[in-house]
């Protein structure tokens, strides 16, 4: 069964930083990009970040491009999301998500860790 | 970025009847379309992928339709469990983009 469990949200100012994590389990991690997805609060589905299998490509939306940096540990079987000069607008729960074998199809989804930016 | 518009907002629907839920790309996404439901407080699922394929485990009453730039999610019998948000995404091109989505009642 495949179970993604997201950790470290919770309230930070704007400008703060903040590291999220996702420990996965009940497949091949290695095989599969993984993502990124955000919810603010009332709001629909926004695209952050995608890894590759390898973690050698990353790919970001660019409302987060060049403060957010997504990451991977193969051997751990977790994503990291490093976010950095937060504002209010990064608010929502983030959802670790995990690619089918095509990057753009979402089959499984963590139950999501909640970020507020807020002073 | 491709944009995706989702109707209606809202779908108010009796135990039993059809739901007919529409997705239009701004331009053309061949089959890159998938689709997700949301329930109340819960991360969303899966439903359909590549426009058209069920994904594992989903109920047959639930089928998608379309290419290019319209796209049809179809319930053919809604149950009382279908009370969800439904959004549309497509992944033809970066960034991989979301429907606002629609809301069916029950």
């Amino acid at each position: 069964e495949v179970q993604l469990l997201e950790s470290g949200g919770g309230l930070v100012q704007p400008g703060g930083s903040l590291r999220l994590s996702c420990a996965a389990s009940g497949f091949t991690f290695g095989s599969y990009a993984m993502n990124w997805v955000r919810q603010a609060p009332g709001k629909g589905l926004e695209w952050v970040s995608t890894i590759s299998g390898s973690g050698v490509d990353t790919y970001y939306a660019d409302s987060v491009k060049g403060r957010f940096t997504t990451s991977r540990d193969n051997s751990k079987t977790t994503l990291s999301l490093q976010m950095n000069s937060l504002t209010a607008d990064d608010t929502a729960l983030y959802y670790c998500v995990k690619s089918t074998a095509h990057y753009g199809t979402y089959d499984f989804w963590g139950q999501g860790t909640r970020v507020s930016v807020s002073s | 970025e491709i944009v995706l518009t989702q109707s209606p907002a809202t779908l108010s629907l009796s135990p039993g009847e059809r739901a007919t839920l529409s997705c239009r790309a701004s331009q053309n996404i061949n089959t890159y379309l998938a689709w997700y439901q949301q329930k109340p407080g819960q991360a969303p699922r899966l439903l359909i992928y590549d426009a058209s394929n069920r994904a594992t485990g989903i109920p047959p009453r639930f089928s998608g339709s379309g290419s290019g730039t319209d796209f049809t999610l179809t319930i053919s019998s809604l149950e009382p469990e279908d009370l969800a948000l439904y959004y549309c995404q497509q992944r033809r091109n970066w960034p991989c983009t979301f429907g606002q989505g629609t809301k069916v009642e029950i």
